[in-house]
């Protein structure tokens, strides 16, 4: 257990629908990654956030958005969904701004639109 | 464009061997390089980084290799386990500082 937590496990919702997806980090921890997973494109950086602040930004498309709270927990907003949205969304933590630190993986949530 | 490709799907070792994992990246302004490992369903796991001014980091049975001439990544698995049956992913970190992954290595670990 990495101690980084994500809700919900599964989601199934149809194309056209809003979903947000959430992340506790380990405690102590201020930033935030988003990834998604894929079986054609593989393990893919979204976003980070560190202490509230945007911090780094990859690949996230635009109709996808995250913040980070005061209480370090982050959200990740998919809208308009896609079929090729489907992936597993993972959110990973670590304890300062990221280069040469540990980054700490949730289990992910399964994203499923139909 | 830039791309992170690692040279073979699926590795198969025998527990007790050394493993290599290659990787192979095509941005030389990448600066800092990390190491994952992903179990069947977990999420991705840290394994070691690199930064770009190193050659070599070593961890705990892990060591990680990186020449730079020919934008080469490699991670060595000292004594392999079945628990080091997973898919290993590297990452670059691209000039813009964005991680960019490669597909990844499935590690068969046999008896």
């Amino acid at each position: 257990d990495s101690g980084v937590t994500q809700t919900p496990k599964h989601l199934i919702t149809a194309t056209g629908q809003r979903v947000t997806l959430r992340c506790s980090p380990r405690s102590g921890d201020l930033s935030v990654y988003w990834y998604q997973q894929s079986l054609d494109q593989g393990l893919q950086f979204l976003i980070q956030y560190y202490n509230g602040e945007e911090r780094a930004k990859g690949n996230i498309l635009e109709r996808f958005s995250a913040q980070q709270f005061p209480d370090l927990h982050s959200e990740l907003n998919l809208s308009s969904l896609e079929l090729g949205d489907s992936a597993l969304y993972f959110c990973a933590s670590s304890v300062g701004g990221g280069e040469g630190e540990t980054q700490y993986f949730g289990p992910g949530t399964r994203l499923l639109v139909l | 464009g830039e791309s992170v490709g690692l040279h073979l799907p699926t590795l198969s070792v025998q527990e007790g061997d050394n493993s290599i994992i290659n990787c192979a990246y095509s941005n030389s302004a990448s600066d800092y390089f990390i190491w994952y490992k992903q179990e069947s369903g977990k999420g991705p796991q840290f394994i070691i980084d690199i930064r770009s001014n190193m050659d070599k980091r070593q961890g705990q049975r892990v060591t990680v290799l990186l020449n730079k001439t020919v934008k080469h990544l490699s991670l060595q698995i000292a004594a392999t386990q079945p628990g080091d049956s997973a898919v290993y992913f590297c990452a670059a970190r691209d000039s813009w500082g964005k991680l960019q992954f490669g597909a990844g290595t499935q590690v068969v670990v046999t008896p």
